[in-house]
């Protein structure tokens, strides 16, 4: 079954604990990115990546990292928490070459963080 | 700039009722639209898109969308709701070879029995 798998669904750590959040696909997508998703704001991506070893930043990148040494994975760090960064979290891939603005994204089932 | 609007924060309609959820957007070059929803603890899921061609578009659970180029707009339908329809519902679209998916904020859509 193709599908994007986020862990872990939910998390509470506290301010200034490294966490990673691990995403994985099996659609052999080329493209694959985090969004952060708070109420009155929508969808806002955080970084992205075009294959692996490229990544970019988003909207909102400040207080994250990412790394993409596998095709497959995409984890999300967080060095050092924050309350700000207490949101739900999610993880998508889509294909990268052509044709691939008219193929719709695949969602992980998002991981919601808490930072105290 | 690239947007994508979704003018109401929240819809409410009876079950059995015909329902609309709106979209609207700006855009360079060609759009490619697309809806999602997101149950209750639930990842976002693909309804449709639009690419090219016919106006009118079927999706998932029967819904369906309706491009209209003029006023930019590719608003969301059903003709008769259920309470299962319960959910929040994203617009989005990437425009030209721009891969960049751009998002609306986001309806809420409440079907009461």
């Amino acid at each position: 079954e193709a599908q994007v798998t986020q862990n872990p669904r939910y998390l509470i750590t506290v301010t200034g604990k490294k966490l990673t959040v691990t995403c994985s696909q099996n659609m052999n997508h080329e493209y694959m990115s985090w969004y952060r998703q708070d109420p009155g704001l929508g969808l806002r991506q955080i970084y992205y990546s075009m294959n692996v070893e490229v990544t970019d930043k988003g909207d909102v990148p400040e207080g994250y990292k990412v790394s993409r040494k596998e095709k497959r994975n995409f984890p999300l760090i967080l060095e050092s928490p924050s309350p700000n960064q207490t949101s739900l979290y999610f993880c998508a891939s889509s294909p990268w070459g052509g044709g691939a603005v008219v193929t719709e994204a695949f969602f992980g089932q998002g991981t919601r963080l808490t930072v105290v | 700039a690239q947007s994508v609007a979704q003018p109401e924060d929240q819809v409410n309609v009876a079950e059995g009722n015909p329902l609309t959820v709106k979209c609207t957007y700006s855009v360079s070059g060609n759009p490619y639209l697309f809806w999602y929803v997101q149950y209750p603890n639930r990842g976002l899921q693909f309804l449709l898109k639009y690419i090219t061609g016919d106006n009118l578009v079927k999706g998932s659970y029967g819904f369906e969308a309706e491009f209209n180029k003029s006023q930019t707009s590719f608003h969301l339908k059903k003709p008769s709701a259920l309470v299962s329809d319960s959910a929040l519902y994203f617009c989005a679209v990437r425009a030209g070879n721009n891969r960049k998916l751009i998002w609306g904020l986001g309806t809420s859509l409440a079907v009461n029995p």
